[in-house]
C-alpha cells in the first residue's frame, strides 16, 4: 500500500551543486506532478506530467527539470543548485482530472 | 491565474466547537475541490473531494460545501478534537492543482 513514494526524505547540499529527487507510484495514474511548499506561500506547481512522454511547465520551473522516465517515475533535477530553492518538494499523482491527487511525503532541501 | 485564498490565517477554538474554515478562488471553471490536512512536517493527506457538479460532501465529523458560482468553499468540523489541531489546505482543480496558503488550527483540551 505504498502510494507515492519519495528519495530522499531529506538532503543537505551545497550552492552550486546537482542532485535528482526521485518520485514512483504504485498507483497506475496518468499524471504526476512536483509541488514546492515554502512557509506562508501554500504550495506551488515547478513541472507536471499529464502522461507517459509528456512534461510542462507549471508556475515556478526556472532551474528545474524533470523526467518522466516510465508510467511510474518521475524525477525532479536541481543542475545547479541556489539557496532560493531551499524548500520541502512533494510529488504527486493522479488517474484523471475528477480524481484526487495523492501526495507523497515530501523531501526537505536545504542548500546552504 | 487561478487565485485561492483561505481565511483566516489561524484559529484556535476551545475542544467541542465546531469549526469553519473558508476558502475562495477567482475562476469558476474548475473539475473539483479537494481539502486536505497537513500536520507539521509532514505531508499531505486528502480528506475530501467535492467535484464541480456537486454542492457538497460529507465524512464522519467534516462535512464541505461547494458553491462554484460564487468561488467558494466551506469546511466544517464537527466537535471538534485536540487530534484536530493541523494545517488545513484547499485546492481547486484545472489541468492541475492550486492551492490556498492554508489555516492553521489549533484545538485546545
Amino acid at each position: 500500500n505504498a502510494g507515492v513514494t519519495q528519495t530522499p526524505k531529506f538532503q543537505v547540499l551545497k550552492t552550486g551543486q546537482s542532485m535528482t529527487l526521485q518520485c514512483a507510484q504504485d498507483m497506475n495514474h496518468n499524471s504526476m506532478y512536483w509541488y514546492r511548499q515554502d512557509p506562508g506561500m501554500g504550495l506551488r506547481l515547478i513541472y507536471y506530467s499529464a502522461s507517459e512522454g509528456t512534461t510542462d511547465k507549471g508556475e515556478v520551473p526556472n532551474g528545474y527539470n524533470v523526467s518522466r522516465l516510465n508510467k511510474r517515475e518521475f524525477s525532479l533535477r536541481l543542475e545547479s543548485a541556489a539557496p532560493s530553492q531551499t524548500s520541502v518538494y512533494f510529488c504527486a499523482s493522479r488517474g484523471g482530472l475528477t480524481l484526487p491527487q495523492h501526495f507523497g511525503d515530501g523531501t526537505r532541501l536545504s542548500i546552504l | 491565474k487561478q487565485e485561492v485564498t483561505q481565511i483566516p490565517a489561524a484559529l484556535s477554538v476551545p475542544e467541542g466547537e465546531n469549526l469553519v474554515l473558508n476558502c475562495s478562488f477567482t475562476d469558476s471553471a474548475i473539475y473539483n475541490l479537494q481539502w486536505f490536512r497537513q500536520d507539521p512536517g509532514k505531508g499531505l493527506t486528502s480528506l475530501l473531494l467535492i467535484q464541480s457538479s456537486q454542492r457538497e460532501q460529507t465524512s464522519g465529523r467534516l462535512n464541505a460545501s461547494l458553491d462554484k458560482s460564487s468561488g467558494r468553499s466551506t469546511l466544517y468540523i464537527a466537535a471538534s478534537q485536540p487530534g484536530d489541531s493541523a494545517t488545513y489546505l484547499c485546492a481547486v482543480s484545472d489541468y492541475k492543482l492550486s492551492f490556498g496558503a492554508g489555516t492553521t488550527v489549533t484545538v485546545r483540551a
